[in-house]
């Protein structure tokens, strides 16, 4: 356990599906991510929250919605998503310069 | 453009050799990650380091600031340790921003 808890571990839904991702951590720290990690790619970062306001959202499709209610949630809500969508997607809070990342979740997209 | 570079790409090896994981950068960084990620999906960071040389176990990571490259070493190589190594380097100095390297796949063999 790193300290920051994705739930679920792994998902599989249907392209009319809508689903939702969580994310939680208790270090304190301010800032939070999401990333993609599709097959044999490096990480693509997604979002990035600042105190619960996004400040970063890198051209990523609408189908992907991303809520921070507090800075120690983040969520990634999932609608009519694509199979290439399929990917293992982590959550990464920090503090400075330290990260600490999540265990993923894998999703399947059928 | 900011880049990090990893090689080998793919490194198989036998049990108790030493291991050695090389990473370059192209701009100034305020730091650099070293993290593992195991076939399961979950990334753990090894160490952040922004100059000279840490150690953790049998794990040594090394920085050259003025050659832009980082080394990461595996000494008495063990099964377990198989895994893929990824470096990250830090820029910015307020809002502090990934960059991430495509990855090292290690395989020890017994």
């Amino acid at each position: 356990e790193t300290g920051v808890t994705q739930t679920p571990r792994h998902l599989v839904m249907g392209m009319t599906n809508k689903k939702s991702l969580k994310c939680e951590q208790h270090l304190g720290h301010n800032a939070m991510y999401w990333y993609k990690q599709s097959a044999k790619k490096p990480l693509e970062l997604m979002f990035v929250y600042n105190f619960k306001e996004q400040t970063e959202n890198n051209s990523v499709p609408s189908r992907f919605s991303p809520e921070c209610p507090n800075s120690s949630h983040l969520f990634l809500h999932l609608h009519t998503l694509q199979p290439e969508d399929s990917a293992l997607y982590l959550c990464a809070s920090s503090q400075g310069r330290g990260y600490t990342f999540g265990s993923g979740t894998r999703l399947t997209v059928v | 453009k900011n880049e990090v570079e990893q090689s080998p790409q793919n490194l198989t090896a036998q049990e108790g050799e030493f291991i050695t994981i090389n990473c370059s950068y192209s701009v100034g960084i305020s730091a650099l990650h070293w993290l593992q990620q195991h076939p399961g999906g979950g990334i753990v960071s090894l160490f952040m380091l922004s100059s000279g040389k840490k150690k953790h176990g049998r794990l040594i990571a090394t920085i050259n600031i003025q050659e832009k490259h980082s080394s990461l070493h595996i000494t008495a190589s063990h099964p377990r340790d198989s895994a893929v190594y990824i470096c990250a380097s830090v820029i910015g100095h307020s809002n502090y921003q990934l960059i991430w390297g495509a990855g090292t796949k290690l395989i020890i063999k017994p």
